[in-house]
């Protein structure tokens, strides 16, 4: 059993829809948690980083964590063709106190927003 | 502006060579780190370094190799003894204290 498990999708929305995109964990020693967003043959960029369970917003983008149910979420609003892309969920756990910002990724969900 | 370049961003590689990936960072970053991605596989960990001449096996280290002889450089090698080279390999770097990974745009391998 992978420590972590994203649905590859694909995930195909039209354009203002809301998009849930979702990961669960194994691992209750994970404390950071991240989104990252990819385009076709870039790199990742990070949207959204959290720590603590909750809600964090910034724009359209809510990052929710559930610590309890060893679940994340990710939520896009009004969605636009420009967020379709593949979104990678990333965990990590605290080592001796010192983060050493080891990540592990979920497998990627490819998202697709059609006009 | 401060980041991550990754070159070549395409390389082709014959059978039983050695090639090497180019990594620099400007981001006075201590940390860095490959990682390998597949299709369907997400991103899996091959080394990461802390600090200077250090560095540490990720979860697929075999069939690679690095060092880290200078802050901003981390070059990995794919040597011969890596079966299925073929992959799009991704370098990254973060603060000691922090979490977030910032990454370069990648080096796409290709065995021919």
């Amino acid at each position: 059993q992978k420590e972590v498990e994203q649905d590859p999708g694909p995930l195909s929305v039209p354009e203002g829809a809301i998009v849930s995109l979702n990961c669960t964990y194994s691992n209750s020693a994970f404390q950071y948690f991240m989104w990252y967003r990819q385009y076709s043959r870039k790199g990742p960029e990070l949207l959204m980083y959290t720590y603590s369970s909750g809600n964090k917003e910034d724009g359209r983008f809510t990052a929710q964590v559930d610590k309890s149910s060893k679940y994340i979420s990710l939520f896009i609003r009004d969605s636009q063709p420009s967020d379709s892309a593949t979104y990678l969920c990333a965990m990590s756990v605290l080592a001796g106190g010192t983060s050493y910002g080891k990540l592990t990724f979920g497998q990627g969900t490819i998202l697709t927003v059609h006009p | 502006d401060g980041g991550i370049t990754q070159s070549p961003k395409y390389l082709f590689r014959k059978e039983g060579q050695n090639v090497t990936l180019s990594c620099e960072q400007n981001l006075n970053h201590d940390a860095m780190y490959w990682y390998r991605q597949d299709p369907g596989q997400g991103l899996r960990l091959i080394y990461y370094s802390q600090i200077v001449n250090d560095f540490q096996k990720g979860d697929i280290a075999e069939g690679y190799s690095v060092s880290r002889e200078k802050k901003e450089s981390f070059p990995l090698t794919v040597t011969s003894a890596q079966k299925n080279p073929t992959a799009f390999y991704l370098c990254a770097s973060s603060t000691t204290t922090g979490q977030a990974n910032t990454f370069g745009s990648g080096t796409r391998l290709t065995v021919v």
